[in-house]
């Protein structure tokens, strides 16, 4: 089966800018996580979406980002305005599946922040 | 709040050595636990799930155990090759779903040098 796909690979912007990332499941997943991983650290849960609802949103700096799951299957991540110390990996997982135990990675959206 | 600790932060062998790397959380109540793998500039690629009924987890080379009242868990690997280097992050679901929230560890970087 297709894995999570993420979009894009690599961001650079400056901050106070907007930037937005794109993630696709696996087909019949009905739980999508948006991660952050600094660099050197582990991921943290920014959000957590069961079909199109929000399940966990805790940590996720309300602020300026936000996210949304359309009709349950894509989801994007934005942030607005960025600052500097939101550079990191952002990571796409789904779950849910046959082996509804496992969380499933996408590649990550590098984002740079100057 | 769970919290989940790895030892030791960094590990370099020579190649054919049987080594162990530690993670330790605060909290004993999980669902599961799950090692992953990440490469550089990669997602997660899923190791081994162990369910907290469960106490250890075996593929090839690698074995997992976890000692839930302890809130411990080693994952083993034997006969340590060049190719195993990447950094192995453990994490632990919240007790009461199957999709319940990942909380990770730092991470133990391996490098195993020819």
């Amino acid at each position: 089966e297709a894995g999570v796909a993420q979009s894009p690979r690599y961001k650079i912007i400056e901050k106070r800018q907007s930037v937005a990332f794109w993630c696709n499941p696996i087909s019949g997943h009905a739980t999508l996580y948006w991660y952050q991983q600094i660099l050197g650290q582990g991921p943290k849960l920014l959000i957590q979406f069961q079909n199109n609802g929000v399940v966990d949103d805790s940590q996720l700096p309300k602020d300026r980002f936000s996210a949304e799951r359309l009709k349950g299957v894509d989801s994007t991540l934005k942030i607005q305005p960025a600052k500097l110390e939101d550079s990191a990996v952002y990571l796409c997982a789904s779950g849910g599946g046959a082996l509804s135990n496992e969380q499933f990675f996408g590649p990550g959206t590098r984002l740079t922040v100057l | 709040k769970q919290e989940v600790t790895q030892i030791p932060a960094a590990l370099s062998v020579p190649e054919g050595e049987n080594l162990v790397l530690n993670c330790s959380f605060t909290d004993s109540a999980i669902y599961n636990l799950q090692w992953f793998r990440q490469d550089p500039g990669k997602g997660l690629t899923s190791l081994l799930l162990i369910q907290s009924s469960q106490r250890e987890q075996t593929s090839g080379r690698l074995n997992a155990s976890l000692d839930k009242s302890s809130g411990r868990s080693t994952l083993y690997i034997a006969a340590s090759q060049p190719g195993d280097s990447a950094t192995y992050l453990c994490a632990v679901r919240a007790g009461g779903t199957s999709y319940g929230k990942l909380t990770f560890g730092q991470g133990t970087i391996l490098t195993v040098h020819p």
